[in-house]
């Protein structure tokens, strides 16, 4: 069975400094790796995802993730923090074949100080 | 981008009753459509997936008769939670992958909000 592991609960950074969330997956195969994110009371935004290819892939808002196969992570980052980019991060993975549905990580609340 | 669209955002109704949550592919077709849950600061949870014409699959320990699943159409699927209780509140969100393009990547719908008092 497929596993998504974010080992960091909450992370609280200044505006302006750099960023990094942690992810790492257990799957049998290369699977379909995606990263998203929810404010308060809403629902899910895609920021990014990884298909195949650049193992570095540009999302919106700025953020980028970079798929590393030994290590078997997708982790997320942002080079200078956004008041706006407080919220909770998901890490996804779905199959490439056969079952559909996406596996969530556990999240990662981000609080951006002033 | 591909739109799925849930209704309502937000109900509440009281212990004992039934809620129906709609979740709408807008502009595109989806035989198949997922319902997740989620309670509050933790992560989304697939409850069962939802198969034009067919029967839901439902995830182990998903009580199948308290949410019934029915997918009438390429484009609507619904969630009835029955006989709601407060442990039922929780925030349901459904996603859809585009039918016959399988990219790996599902829309998902804004979210719905239940309140049980």
């Amino acid at each position: 069975a497929q596993s998504v592991t974010q080992p960091d609960i909450h992370i609280t950074v200044s505006e302006g400094a750099s960023l990094e969330l942690r992810c790492y997956y257990s799957y049998g195969a290369t699977p379909y790796l995606f990263w998203y994110v929810q404010s308060p009371g809403q629902g899910l935004q895609l920021l990014l995802k990884y298909f195949s290819g650049d193992t570095l892939v540009q999302g919106i808002k700025g953020f980028e993730a970079e798929f590393k196969r030994s290590q078997s992570s997708f982790n997320l980052r942002k080079p200078s923090v956004h008041w706006s980019d407080a919220a909770e991060y998901f890490c996804a993975v779905g199959a490439r074949t056969g079952r559909r549905a996406l596996t969530f990580g556990s999240g990662t609340r981000l609080q951006v100080q002033p | 981008g591909a739109v799925v669209s849930q209704h309502p955002s937000r109900v509440i109704c009281k212990s004992g009753t039934s809620v129906k949550i709609e979740c709408r592919s807008l502009d595109f077709q989806a035989t198949t459509m997922f319902w997740y849950r989620q309670f509050p600061k933790q992560s989304l949870m697939l409850m069962a997936t939802s198969n034009e014409g067919s029967k839901a699959t439902y995830e182990q320990g998903v009580e199948k008769d308290k949410f019934l699943i029915n997918h009438a159409s390429l484009t609507l699927s619904t969630l009835t939670v029955t006989s709601a209780h407060p442990e039922d509140s929780s925030f349901y969100i459904c996603s859809a992958p585009v039918r016959d393009r399988y990219t790996g990547e599902l829309f998902f719908g804004e979210g719905s909000r239940l309140t049980v008092l």
